[in-house]
């Protein structure tokens, strides 16, 4: 168990639909990151945030956004979905404010688009 | 910007086989290249990592060497057991300018009693 949630586990809805993704770092981690799965591209780093400010943006949508809370808890919101947001999204933490130190990943969100 | 590339696609070995998958990186500014291994529902986690200023690092049975002048890093997995079937992904970094860890496209390792 790494020490982060994320929830929901699976979550199934239509073109067009707007969901939220939610994710509670390991406690004392200020940073958290967003990174996309899919099949054909592997991890692809979305976005970072380190105690509520956004640090680094990459190959993140216009039409996902994201934010990180005072209690440090993270969201990821995605609209006008289309079939190929269908993906895998990761939330990890770490301690560091940047990009060279261990990450720790949830299991993961699993979002179909139908 | 950076980009990882990563081979095999998949390997098959028998357990107690050695295994090595190697990773190239394009930014010579990376500095920080982490080896995640993500096994079947799971996410990723981190296995081993080495930082540009040692050429190489051991933890039991997994080693990683990093070659800087041809920018390429590799795993190595002795005595293999079927335990270690699981999705590797390589990555590299730096600390410097825009930051972001680029992994690449991982490596589906099996391991046959």
């Amino acid at each position: 168990d790494s020490g982060v949630t994320q929830t929901p586990k699976h979550l199934i809805t239509a073109t067009g639909q707007r969901v939220t993704l939610r994710c509670s770092p390991r406690s004392g981690d200020l940073s958290v990151y967003w990174y996309q799965q899919s099949l054909d591209q592997g991890l692809q780093f979305l976005i970072h945030y380190y105690n509520g400010e956004e640090r680094a943006k990459g190959n993140i949508l216009e039409r996902f956004s994201a934010q990180q809370f005072p209690d440090l808890h993270s969201e990821l919101n995605l609209s006008s979905l289309e079939l190929g947001d269908s993906a895998l999204y990761f939330c990890a933490s770490s301690v560091v404010d940047t990009h060279t130190g261990e990450l720790f990943f949830g299991e993961g969100s699993r979002l179909t688009v139908l | 910007g950076e980009n990882v590339e990563q081979h095999p696609s998949t390997l098959s070995v028998q357990e107690g086989d050695s295994a090595v998958i190697k990773c190239t990186y394009s930014d010579s500014a990376s500095n920080y290249f982490p080896w995640y291994k993500q096994e079947l529902g799971k996410g990723p986690q981190l296995i081993i990592d080495i930082r540009s200023n040692v050429g190489e690092k051991k933890d039991q049975r997994i080693a990683v060497t990093l070659n800087k002048t041809a920018k390429h890093f590799s795993l190595h997995i002795t005595e293999t057991q079927p335990e270690d079937s699981a999705v590797y992904f390589c990555a590299a970094s730096k600390k410097t300018g825009f930051q972001k860890l680029v992994f690449g496209t991982g490596t589906r390792l099996l391991v046959s009693p």
